[in-house]
């Protein structure tokens, strides 16, 4: 069965600094992964994917995210984190029917 | 970029009333759609998968003839909370997806159900 897991429920970060948001994965065959945030009362957006090819992606916002198949990890960065970047962030993996399956999620707070 | 368009984003109503969402593709074709529930501080829960012109299918443990899914075009999918009642609360979102499996899924921006 495919699943990612998020180790963190929250992470702290003041403004100016790296962020970091972990995942971890566990999928058999090729993973197809995924980074969406949530602003409060609202829907997700996409950020950023992984189906095959550089091992570091670009999204939006300014995030990336490094696929590392040795560590079964696609954690999401950003070099200088805002206030505005304060949401609820989660990872996914789709699983070979389509379906994503998401982390628990991590609430990023980044304080000014 | 993709847009999903979802309403209402709030609603409050009373026990026993049945509760329509509309979920928009607004500027691709939205082959799959997707209906999800999520709680206060949690991960958002499938309810079903729908693709246009068949018949939804939907997550273990989810009453079908409780939340009725209909995705008629290629445009729109609603779901209707059939007679709700108060356990029926909830954070509702849908998302879309254009053909392939590797297509990002485009959310909504959620419907806040409260049945009191």
């Amino acid at each position: 069965a495919q699943s990612v897991a998020q180790p963190e429920d929250q992470v702290n970060v003041a403004e100016g600094n790296p962020l970091t948001v972990k995942c971890t994965y566990s999928v058999s065959g090729n993973p197809y992964l995924f980074w969406y945030v949530q602003y409060p009362n609202r829907g997700l957006q996409f950020l950023l994917k992984y189906i095959t090819g550089d091992n570091l992606v670009k999204g939006s916002y300014g995030f990336e995210a490094e696929f590392n198949k040795s560590q079964t990890s696609f954690h999401l960065k950003k070099p200088s984190a805002l206030v505005s970047d304060s949401a609820l962030y989660f990872c996914a993996v789709r699983d070979p029917g389509g379906k994503l399956q998401f982390g628990a999620g991590t609430q990023v707070v980044v304080t000014p | 970029g993709a847009v999903v368009s979802q309403h209402p984003s709030w609603v409050i109503c009373k026990s026993g009333t049945s509760v329509k969402i509309e979920c928009r593709s607004l500027d691709f074709q939205a082959t799959t759609m997707f209906w999800y529930r999520q709680f206060p501080k949690q991960s958002l829960m499938l309810m079903a998968t729908s693709n246009e012109g068949s018949k939804a299918t939907y997550e273990q443990g989810v009453e079908k003839d409780k939340f009725l899914i209909n995705h008629a075009s290629l445009t729109l999918s609603t779901l209707t909370v059939t007679s709700a009642h108060p356990e029926d609360s909830s954070f509702y979102i849908c998302s879309a997806r254009s053909q392939g499996n590797n297509q990002p899924q485009h959310f909504g921006d959620g419907t806040r159900l409260s049945i009191l």
